[in-house]
């Protein structure tokens, strides 16, 4: 079945630094692929999607992108800061799927210092 | 983009009652709502797909009689926790997918519910 695998945190980094958040998947079509971002006391948002292979998601200088030879989606920023702060959950949905269910990774807990 | 709110933002019950959460697409309409619940530090697990003019459907697992979904109409599904106990306290969150563009539906999260019984 289709699945989703971060890397488990938390990550935490001081401000300015690089972030990398692996996330591979296992799907048995063509998925779509989803950043959510949670910050403290609330719902997810949408951060950024791809939805076929070699697309290039971005939003707020984050990006990933859909890798399907390495089934991976690697978030990515160049320059964090301490209000990056939040869980990141990876997620995909199958389109051969008529519920748009979406099925997440465990997340992954940012700390970003001053 | 779309938005999905979710009433109250948190409730604090007695153990034996019942809670009733609410979650509307405020500007588009959607057929098939999401139910999920998320422990403390957890991920969000799908508990229910609540659909316009039929049945929820629920994962397994997930007692249906313990978890009423009603989704009334286009814009509103509800979620009613029945007889609620102290291991029923969680962050219910729902999300309603939308059409972004020609070949794709995007899923938008309510700001979630934070139930505490005690």
């Amino acid at each position: 079945g289709n699945s989703v695998t971060q890397m488990e945190g938390p990550v935490t980094l001081s401000e300015e630094a690089f972030l990398t958040i692996n996330c591979t998947y296992t799907a048995t079509g063509y998925p779509s692929l989803f950043w959510y971002v949670q910050y403290p006391g609330e719902g997810l948002q949408l951060l950024l999607k791809a939805t076929k292979a070699d697309d290039k998601g971005s939003n707020k200088g984050f990006e990933a992108t859909y890798r399907k030879e390495t089934t991976s989606f690697h978030l990515e920023k160049g320059s964090v800061q301490v209000s990056d702060s939040a869980v990141y959950f990876c997620a995909l949905s199958d389109p051969a799927d008529s519920s748009y269910k979406l099925i997440f990774g465990s997340g992954t807990r940012l700390l970003v210092r001053p | 983009g779309a938005v999905v709110s979710q009433h109250p933002s948190w409730v604090i019950c007695k153990s034996g009652t019942s809670v009733k959460i609410e979650c509307r697409s405020l500007d588009f309409q959607a057929t098939t709502m999401f139910w999920y619940r998320q422990f403390p530090k957890q991920s969000l697990m799908l508990m229910a797909t609540s659909n316009e003019g039929s049945k929820a459907t629920y994962e397994q697992g997930v007692e249906k009689d313990k978890f009423l979904i009603n989704h009334a109409s286009l814009t509103l599904s509800t979620l009613t926790v029945t007889s609620a106990h102290p291991e029923d306290s969680s962050f219910y969150i729902c999300s309603a997918p939308t059409r972004t563009d020609l070949y794709q539906e995007t899923q938008y999260f309510g700001p979630g519910t934070r139930l505490l019984v005690l």
